[in-house]
C-alpha cells in the first residue's frame, strides 16, 4: 500500500457522459500527478498540481480537467466523454522536492460504452 | 519534445540468467531517472532510482546505469526468478521549476522469466 487512495477503482460510462476521479496523496505530500494508461501503452503524464496550484501540463485534453483542493486531494474531471478515453487513470503524489520518488495509487478503471 | 524510447519492448529469459533493458532520452536537462516495476492490474511501483550525478546503483539483484553523454541509462537484473515477471517502466525527470516535476515514461517491457 502506498498511502495513495483513488476513488472509485472503476467506473462504466456512456460516451458523452462526464465523470469526476478522486485522489488522496501520502499524507505530507504536497504534489498530485495524474496519468493515464490505455491497453498495452506506456503512462502518458496528464497534469501535476503542487500545493494546490497547477505546475506542469502534459498531453491532456481539453475536455479534460483537474483541480487541487485546499486539504490536497485532487479530483480529474474528463468530460464528452469518446470510446478512446477507457483507460487506467493513475495518480501518484511526491513530496516537495522535484527528486523524489512518486508513489502510485491503485488507478481507476474508466470503462466508456 | 521530450521523448523517453525504451527496448527491448518484451523480453523472455530463462530463470537465474540476467535480463537488461536499455533506455535513451531526448533532453540533456533530465536529472532523475526511476525505473517502476507493474505487474498485471496493479499499481507502478518504484524499483529503483538513479540521480545525474551518479553513474551506478546497485541494490541487491538490481542495478541502474547511467550514461549521461550518451543519454541512455539500463536496468539489469540478475539471477532472474519467476516473480520478476512484470512490466517495466524507465523514466525521465526533470525539474520544470521549483517543486515541479515532470516523469516522462517509456513505453515498457513486458519482462517474463521461464521456470
Amino acid at each position: 500500500d502506498s498511502g495513495v487512495t483513488q476513488t472509485p477503482k472503476h467506473l462504466i460510462t456512456a460516451t458523452g457522459q462526464r465523470v469526476t476521479l478522486r485522489c488522496s496523496p501520502r499524507s505530507g505530500d504536497l504534489s498530485v500527478y495524474w496519468y493515464q494508461q490505455s491497453l498495452d501503452q506506456g503512462l502518458q503524464f496528464l497534469i501535476h498540481y503542487y500545493n494546490g496550484e497547477e505546475r506542469a501540463k502534459g498531453n491532456i485534453l481539453e475536455r479534460f480537467s483537474a483541480q487541487q483542493f485546499p486539504d490536497l486531494h485532487s479530483e480529474l474531471n474528463l468530460s464528452s466523454l469518446e470510446l478512446g478515453d477507457s483507460a487506467l487513470y493513475f495518480c501518484a503524489s511526491s513530496e516537495l522536492s522535484s527528486y523524489n520518488e512518486q508513489f502510485f495509487g491503485p488507478g481507476t478503471r474508466l470503462t466508456v460504452l | 519534445g521530450e521523448n523517453v524510447e525504451q527496448h527491448p519492448s518484451t523480453l523472455s529469459v530463462q530463470e537465474g540468467d540476467s535480463a537488461v533493458i536499455k533506455c535513451t532520452y531526448s533532453d540533456s536537462a533530465s536529472n532523475y531517472f526511476p525505473w517502476y516495476k507493474q505487474e498485471l492490474g496493479k499499481r507502478p511501483q518504484l524499483i529503483i532510482d538513479i540521480r545525474s550525478n551518479v553513474g551506478e546503483k546497485k541494490d541487491q539483484r538490481i542495478a541502474v546505469t547511467l550514461n549521461k553523454t550518451a543519454k541512455h541509462f539500463s536496468l539489469h537484473i540478475t539471477e532472474t526468478q519467476p516473480e520478476d515477471s512484470a512490466v517495466y517502466f524507465c523514466a525521465a525527470s526533470w525539474s520544470i521549476i521549483q517543486g515541479a516535476q515532470k516523469l516522462v515514461f517509456g513505453q515498457g517491457t513486458r519482462l517474463t522469466i521461464n521456470p
